[in-house]
């Protein structure tokens, strides 16, 4: 069975830095890629970016280049989503997807990541 | 960017009513645009993808056509766990767009 674990909750002040992780399980993780989709409390989903764990090649929405961090461990099948330097804004559910190729739908979603950045 | 606009934001059905959500590309995505469903809470579910194929295990009421710039999904025959918001997605560029999603409610 295909899976997507993400990491639980987290409460973080602005300025601090974070990484929130997409545990892969019941597939080949170096054969499909990640991506990342945002959602900000009552709103639609935002594109982040994608990675290919087999290579590590990585794309960005150019909304969150800059912005936000995608990596990937394969040995531990787990691609990561990260900030050095959060704000208020960056509050939002954040959701790991898989898609087979470039292209290709997101088939699998992991269960959602809630990120809450407040003073 | 390639920009997808839905219509209507919102819409209000009853149980067994026929459903048809649109959207728009703003260029031709040819045939990559996928169709997501999402209820409260939850992570979204690929429902419809290449705009006319059905996701395995997605029930046959559900269905996508269009190609080009204009695409729908249609529900043939609404049932009370069809209540939800429902997002199309173009793949065609690798810069991915969401539509601005469509609420499905109870009449």
């Amino acid at each position: 069975e295909v899976q997507l674990v993400q990491s639980g909750a987290e409460v973080k002040k602005p300025g601090e830095s974070l990484k929130i992780s997409c545990k892969g399980s019941g597939y080949s993780f170096t054969s499909y890629w990640i991506g990342w989709v945002r959602q900000m409390p009552g709103k639609g989903l935002e594109y982040m970016g994608i990675i290919y764990p087999g290579d590590s090649d990585t794309r960005y929405s150019p909304s969150f280049q800059g912005q936000v961090t995608i990596s990937a461990d394969k040995s531990i099948s787990t691609a990561y989503l990260q900030w050095s330097s959060l704000k208020a804004s960056d509050s939002a559910m954040y959701y790991c997807a898989r898609q087979d190729e470039v292209g290709a739908p997101f088939d699998f979603w992991g269960q959602g990541s809630l990120v809450t950045v407040s003073s | 960017d390639i920009q997808m606009t839905q219509s209507p934001s919102s819409l209000s059905a009853s149980v067994g009513d026929r459903v048809t959500i649109a959207c728009r590309a703003s260029q031709s995505i040819s045939t990559y645009l996928n169709w997501y469903q999402q209820k409260p809470g939850k992570a979204p579910k690929l429902l419809i993808y290449a705009a006319s194929s059905l996701q395995s295990g997605v029930p046959s009421r559900f269905s996508g056509s269009g190609s080009g710039t204009a695409f729908t999904l249609t529900i043939s025959s609404l049932q009370p766990e069809d209540f939800a918001t429902y997002y199309c997605q173009q793949s065609f560029s690798t810069l991915y767009t969401f539509g601005q999603g469509t609420q499905l409610e109870i009449k």
